[in-house]
């Protein structure tokens, strides 16, 4: 079955740490996405990427940064430089906007 | 002003009720709508697109106002498995989808 998958589904991260999140789709989707969610709060878009080896900063990328090497492939780092990374971040995938996205089921990121 | 705005709710309804959820948008040019269903701790799942003529999937149907640049959802006889909190998405083009921050319903026996 067709799908995007993220891993790991829950991750600790020791402050002053790099952490990289994975998501991968076998969609055949061209365009990628990064969101983070905090609790009780809507979706924030942090990184996307439209097509491989081209990607371009949301509205939080600060802290975050990402590659897209493969189309089927686009993880997510969260670096040191991220003050407050502990959140819920789901990865999405879309082949055309008129369909909406397909999302993954999340990574929630603690940092400890 | 928020690009997609609506109210948060709890929206706290009988088994039975019919709901009904809006949701306003302020880019004139958007060019396609959904409403889509996040469940506690869990990823969102598209639940409807949102179409210029209004479309219905069994309880569920959607209405669209280019004019009055809303959207509505309505839940018609509510269960309990349609406790979850409804986001509005809008399309604002080039594949990028505007998100809102959500309406909780509690649906109660």
């Amino acid at each position: 079955d067709g799908g995007i998958t993220q891993s790991p589904k829950y991750l600790f991260r020791k402050e002053g740490q790099n952490v990289t999140l994975s998501c991968e789709q076998n969609l055949n989707h061209d365009a990628m996405y990064w969101y983070r969610q905090d609790p009780g709060q809507g979706l924030r878009l942090i990184y996307y990427s439209q097509i491989v080896n081209d990607f371009q900063k949301g509205d939080i990328a600060e802290g975050y940064s990402v590659s897209r090497e493969k189309k089927e492939s686009f993880p997510l780092t969260v670096t040191s430089a991220q003050k407050n990374p502990t959140a819920f971040y789901l990865c999405a995938s879309s082949g055309d906007g008129r369909y909406g996205y397909t999302f993954g089921s999340g990574t929630r990121l603690t940092v400890v | 002003r928020k690009e997609v705005e609506q109210d948060p709710g709890p929206f706290n309804v009988p088994e039975g009720a019919t709901v009904a959820f809006n949701c306003t948008y302020s880019n004139s040019a958007s060019q396609s709508f959904f409403w889509y269903r996040q469940d506690c701790r869990k990823e969102p799942k598209l639940l409807m697109s949102v179409y210029s003529s209004g479309n219905e999937d069994g309880r569920f149907t959607a209405q669209l106002n280019r004019a009055s640049q809303y959207i509505s959802l309505l839940i018609r006889d509510s269960k309990l498995s349609d406790s979850a909190t409804y986001l509005c998405v809008v399309n604002t083009g080039f594949q990028k989808l505007v998100f809102g921050t959500g309406t909780r319903l509690l649906v109660s026996p």
